[in-house]
């Protein structure tokens, strides 16, 4: 089924790690995005791709990095996680051309203790 | 780039009653405006959008409205029941490789 999935739904993790939060999409979508949410709370944009090789920084980039090797798959890591990123990670994908509607993957939830 | 401002942040009204969200945006090449639901727990989910060429478009007790000259969108809830009860985001894109950029959200409560 064309979906968007997000690797793993929960994780907890200590302080100084770096992880890898996973993000593909089956449905051929050229434009993929991370969000950091906190509950019912505003999307932030950590980072954008509009497609193969192609990254933009958001608001809260400056943490984390992403590739985009492949158009389906588009990782987010944290070098060394910190208590103040815990929160909602989403990440989103979404079709070229005029007035397409963006996919939004189920989350991570990260925790760092 | 591309600013959208939304408003109210929170919005409580009584089951039955009428609700409206407002944006601006702020680069008048955009062209497409969508709105997303966001259920607690949920990710959020598109539930109607409007184009540049269209004032306004109404899907069931939904709707929004589009004024290109003022750079403002809205939308309308009619009815309202408690399963409206979500965070709603507006948005503003202009196709091609350009990013689609969101409202900060409006929080709706509907009181039983």
């Amino acid at each position: 089924e064309a979906d968007i999935y997000q690797t793993p739904r929960y994780l907890v993790i200590g302080t100084g790690k770096k992880i890898t939060l996973e993000c593909s999409q089956t449905m051929g979508h050229d434009k993929m995005y991370w969000y950091q949410q906190d509950p019912g709370m505003e999307l932030h944009l950590i980072h954008y791709s509009y497609g193969v090789n192609s990254t933009e920084k958001g608001d809260l980039s400056s943490e984390s990095t992403v590739s985009r090797i492949r158009t389906e798959h588009f990782p987010l890591t944290l070098e060394s996680a910190r208590p103040s990123h815990t929160s909602q990670y989403l990440c989103a994908s979404q079709p070229q051309g005029y007035g397409t509607e963006a996919f939004f993957g189920q989350g991570t939830r990260l925790t760092v203790v | 780039g591309e600013n959208v401002e939304q408003h109210p942040s929170t919005l409580s009204v009584q089951e039955g009653d009428s609700a409206v969200i407002k944006c601006t945006y702020s680069d008048s090449a955009s062209n497409y405006f969508p709105w997303y639901k966001q259920e607690l727990g949920k990710r959020p989910q598109l539930i109607i959008d409007i184009r540049s060429n269209v004032g306004e478009k109404k899907d069931q007790r939904i709707a929004v409205t589009l004024n290109k000259t003022a750079k403002h969108f809205s939308l309308h809830i009619t009815e309202t029941q408690p399963e409206d009860s979500a965070v709603y985001f507006c948005a503003a894109s202009m196709g091609g490789g350009f990013k689609t950029i969101f409202g900060a959200g409006t929080r709706l409560f509907v009181k039983a």
